[in-house]
């Protein structure tokens, strides 16, 4: 098992650019998460999934979008990127069944910076 | 909304003295989780605890859960240099599928 994946794992972006980040689990769970982190901060939550085809807002959405169209991908948009959304993009998946519910398992992270 | 609150922000230690991190809730929680972040990794999940008052050890970590299951703290006895990392506390949302993260303690070590 892989567990969670993310690609890229760095990316450099210009204002005004945009980009996907991907991420894939193969744990078949069904809440998928997409978090920033900042230097030095704490994981803040941009949107997340309950399941195929369903997605939400978390903490700071704006100037994200999202899609999870298949149960293992969960896809995190850049429309126009700002240098305010450099940082670390975490993406974590996580199961309301087993031992631990909902224990989150993350991936490696995407290191991007916005110019 | 719920927030989750930990201090200290940061701590320096020498080697083998002990360290600890607590962590508080504006809520009442049904459980709470802590994870570790080593530098430049990602959070990996150490434990859960479910029940007012409940203790748990692994090996050199001790950890609680208040009896008002409105706090946590992590102990270290004796850290090691293996230690160094950011420590964050995670509460569930009402609905349980969402965590609200605290903003972490970092934790140096000297040798």
């Amino acid at each position: 098992n892989a567990g969670v994946t993310q690609t890229p794992k760095f990316r450099v972006l210009k204002t005004g650019q945009s980009m996907t980040l991907l991420c894939a689990q193969d744990m078949n769970h069904e809440y998928m998460y997409w978090y920033r982190q900042d230097p030095g901060m704490g994981l803040r939550l941009i949107h997340y999934s309950v399941g195929e085809g369903t997605t939400a807002k978390g903490e700071v959405p704006d100037g994200y979008n999202v899609s999870r169209l298949k149960k293992q991908n969960f896809l995190l948009g850049l429309e126009s990127a700002a240098p305010s959304q450099t940082s670390v993009y975490f993406c974590a998946s996580s199961s309301p069944f087993g031992s631990v519910v909902y224990e989150q398992y993350f991936g490696p992270g995407t290191r991007l910076t916005v110019t | 909304g719920q927030q989750v609150m930990q201090i200290p922000q940061y701590q320096h230690v020498q080697e083998g003295e002990d360290f600890t991190t607590y962590c508080n809730s504006s809520t009442t929680l049904s459980n709470i989780q802590w994870y570790k972040q080593r530098p430049g990794g990602h959070p990996v999940f150490l434990i859960q605890l479910v029940k007012s008052g409940e203790v748990k050890k692994q090996k050199r970590l001790t950890f609680q859960f208040g009896e008002a299951k409105k706090n946590s703290s992590l102990h270290i006895t004796a850290t090691q240099t293996t230690d160094v990392g950011t420590y964050f506390c995670a509460g569930p949302e009402d609905a349980g599928n969402m965590l609200t993260f605290g903003g972490g303690t970092r934790l140096m070590v000297k040798p």
